[in-house]
């Protein structure tokens, strides 16, 4: 099974509440990932998993935390949405070797109101 | 920082016609790989090659790593072609990392 599961597919958030996705693989894939994407811009690393070393893009460091519990699952934690958090939130995994393709799931497709 | 600009923004062609997608980056990469996505929908990964030309159906990758350039080739076009076509690099930085273009959004009409 190479698929990235992501759940819910759809979130509706009130801005100030938190919000919690979740993202699972079965490929025992080292690498997991978070991408925000807006419409019209390109898909933007939010922070990657390797094991269970988490590392953050610099100029995104305090809006997103996660969590991997276990090699399968990771989360995206927004602590106090804010409207400019309405995007689509792509997780994706891999093995983390150069060369490794990475592996998309659906999406899940936050708004913030 | 590493840069990937994608040509054109936007295209519309007649069914039948072919399409070439252009992908450059700023730096040496080790891999560029395509990906598909219809309006509001995921990314579907089409192609992924770190050099040279790869096949599936009527869609050919050529990357020339050297050149910093990689194209995706779509040959006699269809309707259901229309969506956003992006590329992704991986840079030789071995931090595991992708940096997309902003994608090319194709229509392809009857």
């Amino acid at each position: 099974d190479t698929t990235v599961k992501q759940n819910p597919r759809y979130k509706l958030a009130r801005v100030g509440k938190p919000v919690n996705l979740i993202c699972s693989q079965t490929m025992n894939h080292d690498t997991m990932y978070w991408y925000q994407k807006k419409p019209n811009q390109a898909p933007k690393l939010l922070l990657f998993y390797y094991d269970k070393i988490l590392n953050r893009e610099a100029d995104t460091f305090e809006k997103f935390q996660s969590s991997r519990p276990n090699n399968s699952f990771c989360s995206l934690y927004i602590g106090s949405a804010g409207l400019e958090y309405s995007a689509m939130y792509l997780c994706a995994s891999s093995t983390g070797a150069t060369y490794a393709e990475q592996f998309f799931g659906p999406g899940t497709r936050l708004t913030v109101l | 920082g590493q840069q990937v600009q994608q040509s054109p923004a936007s295209l519309v062609l007649q069914e039948g016609e072919n399409a070439e997608l252009q992908c450059n980056f700023s730096s040496t990469a080790t891999r560029l790989q395509w990906f598909y996505q219809r309006p509001g929908g995921s990314l579907v990964s089409l192609l992924s090659n770190p050099s040279g030309t790869k096949h599936t159906g009527r869609l050919t990758s050529t990357t020339v790593t050297k050149e910093r350039r990689g194209s995706l080739h779509i040959s006699s076009s269809q309707i259901t072609d229309s969506g956003t076509y992006l590329c992704a690099m991986e840079f030789n930085t071995g931090n595991y990392k992708y940096v997309f273009g902003a994608g090319t959004r194709l229509k392809v009409i009857a």
